[in-house]
């Protein structure tokens, strides 16, 4: 079955640090993956996504991610955190052939320290 | 402002009620799809429709139901409620049936007594 793993409950950083969020999938295939952004009392923004090609993928907002296939991973990355970065971000894998079903990570919560 | 609307923004309801959520695709997306959000089963895919047609189904409870209308606009059906059908209601749409990204609504949060 399909799952999506991201290790970090929560984060703390400070303002103007880096930033790598985890996430690791379990898949039978090369699926699509994506990483949204959910802020308090909002919906879900999607930030980026890999879909195929290039492995390192850029995003709104200064996020990158890259996809490592030997590892299983998707990690999402910042070089400078800003305040408004705080919220709580998601890991999505989705399959490529039929059907558009996304599987969620449990999610991380960023939380930015000035 | 992803252009996926959903009414209400807020429910409050009681045990054993029924209730109607609704879901406006952005212009030009087909496919429409529900997730549930709770503190304890996280986001969870229940239902998609593709051009008012069923095309996959996940973990919805048969208490729930939805359907997908000629003008594209879903509702999911929500009846007997329990307490612990409390949660965050998405939609989200996309253009085609698969292997999209999908663009969310703002939720409906629903809140059962």
């Amino acid at each position: 079955a399909q799952s999506v793993t991201q290790p970090d409950i929560h984060i703390t950083v400070s303002e103007g640090a880096s930033l790598e969020l985890r996430c690791n999938y379990s898949y039978g295939a090369t699926p699509y993956l994506f990483w949204y952004v959910q802020s308090p009392g909002q919906g879900l923004q999607l930030l980026l996504k890999y879909f195929s090609g290039d492995t390192l993928v850029q995003g709104i907002k200064g996020f990158e991610a890259e996809f490592k296939r030997s590892q299983s991973s998707f990690n999402l990355r910042k070089p400078s955190v800003h305040w408004s970065d705080a919220a709580e971000y998601f890991c999505a894998v989705g399959p490529q052939e039929y059907g558009n079903k996304l599987v969620f990570g449990a999610g991380t919560i960023l939380r930015v320290k000035s | 402002d992803s252009g996926v609307t959903q009414t209400p923004k807020h429910l409050i309801t009681a045990t054993g009620q029924r209730v109607t959520l609704r879901c406006s695709p952005r212009s030009g997306d087909l496919s429409v799809y529900w997730y549930q959000q709770s503190l304890d089963q996280g986001l969870q895919f229940l239902i998609q429709y593709y051009n008012g047609e069923e095309r996959a189904k996940g973990n919805i409870l048969e208490r729930f139901s939805a359907q997908q209308f000629p003008d594209l606009h879903s509702e999911l059906n929500l009846s007997s409620l329990e307490l612990g059908d409390s949660a965050l209601y998405f939609c989200a749409s996309s253009v085609r049936p698969g292997g999209d990204e999908q663009f969310f609504g703002p939720g409906t949060r629903l809140t059962v007594l």
